[in-house]
């Protein structure tokens, strides 16, 4: 069966501090991948989303940038966060569509708090 | 680009009782996917139901329903027999069928349950 991860589970930086978010996928190849952030009691926001390697679009221009190294692997970084990037991070992952399993499946998420 | 609206920011049910919460969405394509997903207090996305949008028949799991009218491009979640354990924040979803890499989520619907 598949299974999502994400690290850490809780995350407290101070402002203009690096970060780094990990995501990983077992179970499956070639998955698209997906970081949303949402903000407490609110809607999820696409941050970005990579269909294979090295390939990554980003939907909302931000402090923040994406990195696939491996197939199953997904990065959430910055360089110096911003109060602004505190929020809830989920990272997913969904197959092609018109397959077998077309919705999407979530990990347990991070919260990061900018202080 | 596709929308999905989710008119009621909350909702609330008596324990046993029914409640219905709205989804539309704005689309050009003729094929697509359709979800609905809860995300109780732990802030975990669960997937609820899924809808094809070539089936004319509803989908129906456990206690839960839709009511998918394509023309009205309308796509409600019906839940019998509320139980505490339903409160959550519920997101109604969007996929397309042949280019779905992307999903597109409504702001949500956060469902009380009163004993």
């Amino acid at each position: 069966s598949q299974t999502i991860h994400q690290w850490p589970a809780t995350l407290v930086q101070p402002v203009g501090s690096p970060l780094s978010l990990e995501c990983t996928v077992e179970g499956t190849s070639n998955p698209n991948l997906y970081w949303y952030r949402q903000a407490a009691g609110r809607g999820l926001q696409l941050l970005f989303y990579s269909v294979g390697i090295g390939q990554i679009s980003s939907e909302v221009p931000q402090n923040l940038s994406a990195s696939r190294p491996q197939d199953r692997q997904f990065i959430l970084s910055s360089k110096k966060l911003l109060l602004s990037d505190s929020g809830f991070y989920l990272c997913a992952w969904s197959k092609l569509a018109g397959g077998s399993y077309n919705e999407q499946f979530f990990g347990p998420g991070t919260r990061l708090t900018v202080l | 680009a596709q929308t999905v609206t989710q008119s009621q920011p909350e909702m609330s049910v008596q324990e046993a009782e029914t409640v219905t919460l709205s989804c539309t969405y704005d689309t050009s394509e003729s094929d697509y996917y359709l979800f609905w997903y809860k995300q109780p207090p732990s802030r975990q996305m669960i997937l609820v139901i899924r809808q094809e949008a070539y089936k004319q028949q509803n989908a129906t799991e456990n206690r839960f329903s839709v009511n998918f009218q394509k023309a009205a491009k309308s796509f409600s979640l019906k839940i019998s027999d509320s139980q505490l354990g339903d409160a959550a924040m519920y997101f109604c979803a969007y996929r397309t069928w042949n280019t779905g890499n992307q999903f597109y989520f409504g702001t949500g619907t956060s469902l009380t349950v009163i004993p």
